[in-house]
């Protein structure tokens, strides 16, 4: 119930284009659902945050979508550019911010 | 840069040995996180401390040890090391205000089992 599940693994994206990430998740007691972003050789960064209370949440050209009956939320990156090539993991945590449990991981690369 | 400031940042070592890997969280930050990256695998929870207490545990073997100092940093220390420990360990730190729930991560220190 702990987990995380992330797909695509990875993805091949056109520079221009829309990458679309899925997660899913089995715990309701989940509050807080943030994307990470890791580009090689570096540590995880916050990407974007959203609360199951939210259904969407835009900060430029990132939007999380979530889903809460389904328990699913998504990432979709649009203009993706080359630069945005790292890879991502959506993450859940209880008690709003504590004991987070990361997806595996999506490898985007994107083609300039 | 995220503030975070974990040591060595590269170490290679041979199997039977120990190594202890330090992390200096962000000024301020009371949790100290504790992550295990395998080639190609995701991030998994090894330990949490919070202002020196041990708060949560997750996949840490036996022979993994951790602890959190009174000035806040903390370290890890790798026991009786197995070619199959060899990856990348990152610390996380976070604060409960004013950004609840964010993990900032160090850029992580390699460890190498040979």
């Amino acid at each position: 119930q702990q987990q995380v599940k992330q797909s695509p693994q990875s993805l091949i994206v056109q520079k221009g284009g829309i990458s679309i990430i899925n997660c899913a998740y089995e715990n309701t007691a989940f509050d807080y659902f943030p994307w990470y972003q890791q580009f090689p050789g570096k540590g995880p960064a916050l990407l974007i945050a959203i609360r199951p209370d939210v259904s969407e949440k835009k900060e430029g050209r990132f939007t999380i979508s979530f889903n809460k009956s389904a328990k699913q939320f998504s990432l979709h990156i649009m203009d993706s550019q080359p630069g945005d090539s790292a890879t991502y993991f959506c993450a859940a945590s209880l008690n709003y911010g504590q004991n987070f449990v990361f997806g595996p991981g999506t490898r985007l690369s994107v083609l300039p | 840069d995220s503030g975070v400031t974990q040591t060595p940042k590269h170490l290679i070592t041979a199997t039977g040995q120990r190594v202890t890997l330090r992390c200096s969280p962000r000024s301020g930050d009371l949790s100290v996180y504790w992550y295990q990256q395998s080639l190609d695998q995701g991030l998994q929870f090894l330990i949490q401390y919070y202002n020196g207490e041990e708060r949560a545990k997750g996949n840490i073997l036996e022979r993994f040890s951790a602890q959190q100092f009174p000035d806040l940093h903390s370290e890890l220390n790798l026991s009786s090391l197995e070619l199959g420990d060899s990856a990348l360990y990152f610390c996380a730190s976070s604060s409960r205000a004013p950004m609840l729930g964010e993990l900032f991560f160090g850029e992580g220190s390699r460890l190498t089992v040979l």
